[in-house]
């Protein structure tokens, strides 16, 4: 079975605080892997899709990092502020199936 | 430009009954994908369309169902509801297949409650 575990499930902190979440994914038959954010009562919004092995990208304030050889993917957000306040969903996807998701770490940014 | 819209907002049904959720995709997108989000889970594939053609399903029973028509708007039919059906469906639309390389444009999802 494959499992993208996230982590940490939760966390919160205060305006201009920088954070950093964990994307585990198993390492084999690579193909891709999306970052997602997910604002309350809105809908998913793509923030990244990450296929090579040492792919950093950046958005703003918010960057990720790839390592597929040991199944790990970093989401960095700088300076974080309320509005970043989601969940921030990651999916992997291997040879031959579908987006497989984790359950996503959900953060918020007091000010 | 036009998002993924989905319908009904919310839906309460109950045990053994049927449901049709729709959905629109984004202007030109061809393929759309149905997810299942349980409580304090993460969304799970359920299928995918592609120009009118399942290409993809996930571990769902066969009363989860599905079409996809000419303009690309979908439905999602679920027969003989069972509580474990209780759930948020979202979709989502792209442009080619299994949305390898491409991102995923999601609706705000149906909140469906089975008693």
């Amino acid at each position: 079975i494959l499992n993208v575990e996230q982590s940490p499930q939760s966390l919160h902190v205060q305006e201009g605080d920088s954070t950093n979440f964990t994307c585990s994914f198993p390492s084999s038959n690579f193909y891709a892997l999306h970052w997602y954010r997910w604002e309350t009562a809105k809908s998913p919004e793509a923030l990244f899709v990450m296929t090579l092995n040492g792919d950093e990208k950046k958005k703003g304030r918010i960057s990720a990092t790839l390592n597929t050889k040991e199944g790990y993917s970093y989401l960095y957000i700088k300076g974080s502020q309320p509005e970043d306040s989601a969940t921030y969903l990651c999916a992997f996807i291997q040879a031959g199936t579908a987006l497989i998701f984790g359950k996503g770490t959900t953060l918020s940014v007091s000010s | 430009e036009t998002g993924v819209t989905q319908s009904p907002t919310h839906l309460i049904k109950t045990r053994g009954q049927q449901v049709t959720l729709r959905c629109s995709s984004q202007s030109g997108h061809n393929t759309v994908s149905w997810y299942q989000q349980a409580l304090g889970q993460g969304p799970q594939f359920i299928f995918q369309y592609y120009r009118e053609e399942e290409n993809g399903r996930g571990n769902f029973p066969p009363r989860f169902s599905g079409l996809q028509f000419p303009n690309y708007s979908s439905e999602l039919n679920v027969n003989a509801l069972e509580l474990d059906d209780s759930a948020l469906y979202l979709c989502a639309s792209s442009l080619g297949t299994s949305g390898v390389y491409n991102e995923q444009f999601f609706g705000p999802g149906t909140r469906l409650t089975v008693l």
